[in-house]
C-alpha cells in the first residue's frame, strides 16, 4: 500500500516557467510534509516543509500548497532555472517529523533553456 | 550536512558475505534512520532508532539488523548480503522535527 503518491514521474519545464509537482496521502495522522531535492550522487536535501495548520508556505521561489480536506499537497517552483534540474521527493510523517518519513517515488525535473 | 558522515561511501561485496555500514553524527541527535533508495521506489525505511539501544523495524527490514551502542553511531548490518540488497543506503537524523540526510553509501552485491 503506497501511502504517498507522487506525480508526475518526470517533468520538463522551460526556463522561467512554473514547475508543479503533486502528492496525495492516505494517512490522516500525518502532520508533517517535507519536500526534498536530490542531485545525482548526493543525499536528499530538505527544501521546504509544511504542517497542516497552514495552507501555504513560501520560501523564495519554492511554495508548498496544502489541501487538508483533499489530502493533497504540491510543490510549485516559480521562475524555474536549469540549476533546479534534479529529482524531487515529497514525504510525510507523524509526530511532527520525528517518526520515519514515508516518501513518494520522486519526480525528475528537467529545466531547459 | 547536519554533521552526518557515512562509511564506506562505496562498497562492492560478494553474495553471502556480511557487510556493516556506519552512520556517524556529531550533534547528539536522538533519532536516527536508515533508508535505502532504489530506482522506481523512492526511499524506503529499513530501521530507525529513537535512542541508544532503542530501535525499531521499518518497511524493508528483512535481511538487515542495526545497533546503536552510543548516541553518535548507528550501524546497519547485512548478515549475508544478497543481490537484492544492491542499493544506495542513506542515513538520516531528526533535528528539531526535521530530517536531514547523509551523503549515502553505494553498495553493490555481486
Amino acid at each position: 500500500q503506497q501511502q504517498v503518491k507522487q506525480s508526475p514521474q518526470s517533468l520538463i519545464v522551460q526556463k522561467g516557467g512554473i514547475s508543479i509537482i503533486n502528492c496525495a496521502y492516505e494517512n490522516t495522522a500525518f502532520d508533517y510534509f517535507p519536500w526534498y531535492q536530490q542531485f545525482p550522487g548526493k543525499g536528499p536535501a530538505l527544501l521546504i516543509a509544511i504542517r497542516p495548520d497552514v495552507s501555504e508556505k513560501k520560501e523564495g521561489r519554492f511554495t508548498i500548497s496544502f489541501n487538508k480536506s483533499a489530502k493533497q499537497f504540491s510543490l510549485h517552483i516559480m521562475d524555474s532555472q536549469p540549476g533546479d534540474s534534479a529529482t524531487y521527493f515529497c514525504a510525510a510523517s507523524r509526530n511532527s517529523g520525528n517518526t520515519p518519513l514515508v516518501f513518494g517515488k520522486g519526480t525528475r525535473l528537467s529545466v531547459i533553456a | 550536512d547536519a554533521g552526518i558522515t557515512q562509511s564506506p561511501r562505496h562498497k562492492v561485496t560478494e553474495t553471502g558475505t556480511p557487510v556493516t555500514l556506519r552512520c556517524h553524527q556529531t550533534e547528539n541527535h536522538r533519532y536516527m534512520y536508515w533508508y535505502r533508495q532504489d530506482p522506481g521506489h523512492g526511499l524506503r525505511l529499513i530501521h530507525y532508532s529513537y535512542g541508544v539501544k532503542d530501535t525499531d523495524k521499518g518497511e524493508v527490514s528483512d535481511g538487515y539488523s542495526v545497533s546503536r551502542s552510543k548516541t553518535e553511531d548507528f550501524l546497519l548490518t547485512l548478515e549475508s548480503a544478497t543481490s537484492s540488497q544492491t542499493s544506495v543506503y542513506f542515513c538520516a537524523i531528526s533535528a528539531l522535527g526535521q530530517q536531514y540526510f547523509g551523503p549515502g553509501t553505494r553498495l553493490t552485491v555481486t
